[in-house]
């Protein structure tokens, strides 16, 4: 089945040891997202990929960052993370940048900080 | 600024019956599409139904079925024959103009045996 598939389910690191989340997709969408939720809270958008081209969220820490090296593949990473980043982070795609194009997610990684 | 409002943070639902879940938004935009996603517990967020604003009729997917009003700006979530497996986070979410969606902050559906 098509999907987005994000390694690892659960990480834990410590306090401003770097990090990287991986997400991958079989849906072959040109758009991918990266979301951070915290606890009983929305989703909030840090950033997005339309195939190469980066789009940041203004309000998006410089702590964040992302690679995407191919098609399938988006990677996030927090540089030095700190207690406020534990989080969950989600994936998402979708096929294009249209108003009517469903996202769809991958079962998130949640993030711990010691 | 678009926003989305769900004011019911949790709900309870006894099985088989029906629950509605709200939610308001408010855009200056006249092309927008309106989302219901589900997020079960460490389960993956899932798209349960989007409703064009331009169409009238009220979109439905088997027991999911929305009231659209455009004029007040609502769009509720209909859980007919409510099942245990409903039992999830509801986000309602509105998206215009560019790639971005608007969350509101979910609605956590309880459903009681």
């Amino acid at each position: 089945d098509a999907m987005v598939i994000q390694n690892p389910r659960y990480q834990v690191t410590q306090f401003g040891k770097p990090v990287t989340l991986s997400c991958s997709q079989t849906l072959n969408h040109n758009v991918m997202y990266w979301y951070q939720q915290k606890s009983s809270q929305a989703p909030k958008l840090l950033f997005h990929y339309y195939d190469k081209d980066f789009n940041n969220e203004a309000d998006t820490p410089d702590n964040f960052q992302s690679r995407r090296p191919n098609t399938s593949f988006c990677f996030l990473d927090i540089r030095s993370p700190g207690l406020g980043d534990a989080a969950m982070y989600l994936c998402a795609t979708s096929r294009s940048a249209g108003v009517a194009d469903t996202q769809y997610f991958g079962p998130g990684t949640r993030l711990t900080v010691l | 600024a678009q926003t989305v409002t769900q004011s019911q943070p949790e709900m309870s639902v006894q099985e088989a019956e029906t629950v509605t879940l709200s939610c308001t938004y408010d855009t200056s935009e006249s092309d927008y599409y309106l989302f219901w996603y589900k997020q079960p517990p460490s389960r993956q967020m899932i798209l349960v139904i989007r409703q064009e604003a331009y169409k009238q009729q009220n979109a439905t997917e088997n027991r999911f079925s929305v009231n659209f009003q455009k004029a007040a700006k609502s769009f509720s979530l209909k859980i007919s024959d409510s099942q245990l497996g409903d039992a999830a986070m509801y986000f309602c979410a509105i998206r215009s103009g560019t790639y971005k969606y608007i969350f509101g902050t979910g609605t956590r559906l309880k459903v009681l045996a």
